[in-house]
């Protein structure tokens, strides 16, 4: 398996556009996480995915974040409007189960709001 | 509250030097504790974890760690260190995927 694939790996945009994040988890994994890094905050838990179903987004920072997972091969974070304190790494993550701590990360993908 | 502390920003170790990265946790149950590196550009890699039972942990590239659950630490050693393990790394605890903490990560220089 080729592991959990996130595109883009590197993103720029301008504030107030919106952007799109995907990411396609490792084939079999039923859960799906999104993280954000940061050097103020670390690693967050935004939101994860169980059998495609949203179970728990209190870590999504606030309204102009959303993410779908419209099947098990494939999810987006999306920013709109994004703001230069959005500027982060994000992180995909998957596991054969939410109750599996044994999460498989990808690259990552590297936006910068300007 | 469960959380993390990292108490070494960045470390730096000449190559073939012995390591060891702190960690220390607080956690109202039997935790869950792992190490991940993350190489420059890269996503984060779990190294070793500990669950249950001997309280020094195998894992991956010749790391090992050492439970103590007295002195609330999980530190991570290596014997002999290698240029290519020039990594950040982090440790984390947690029970389940969705209740994991992260520590802030410690940056490792391999001086040669």
């Amino acid at each position: 398996d080729a592991g959990v694939i996130q595109s883009p790996r590197h993103e720029v945009t301008e504030m107030g556009q919106e952007v799109t994040l995907r990411c396609k988890p490792i084939s079999g994994h039923n859960s799906l996480f999104w993280y954000r890094q940061t050097m103020m905050r670390g690693l967050e838990l935004l939101i994860y995915f169980n059998n495609n179903v949203p179970i728990d987004d209190s870590g999504m920072p606030e309204d102009r974040f959303s993410a779908k997972m419209p099947n098990a091969s494939f999810s987006t974070l999306k920013i709109q409007p994004s703001e230069p304190r959005d500027s982060a790494v994000y992180f995909c993550a998957s596991s054969s189960s939410f109750m599996n701590t044994e999460a498989f990360f990808g690259q990552g993908t590297r936006l910068t709001v300007v | 509250a469960q959380s993390v502390t990292q108490p070494d920003i960045h470390i730096t170790v000449s190559e073939g030097a012995s390591l060891e990265l702190r960690c220390n946790y607080s956690y109202g149950a039997t935790p869950y504790l792992f190490w991940y590196v993350q190489s420059p550009g890269q996503g984060l890699q779990l190294l070793l974890k500990y669950f249950s039972g001997d309280t020094l942990v195998q894992g991956i590239k010749g790391f090992e760690a050492e439970f103590k659950r007295s002195q609330s630490s999980f530190n991570l050693r290596k014997p002999s260190v290698h240029w290519s393990d020039a990594a950040e790394y982090f440790c984390a605890v947690g029970s389940v995927a969705t209740d994991m903490r992260f520590g802030a990560g410690t940056r490792l220089t391999v001086k040669p």
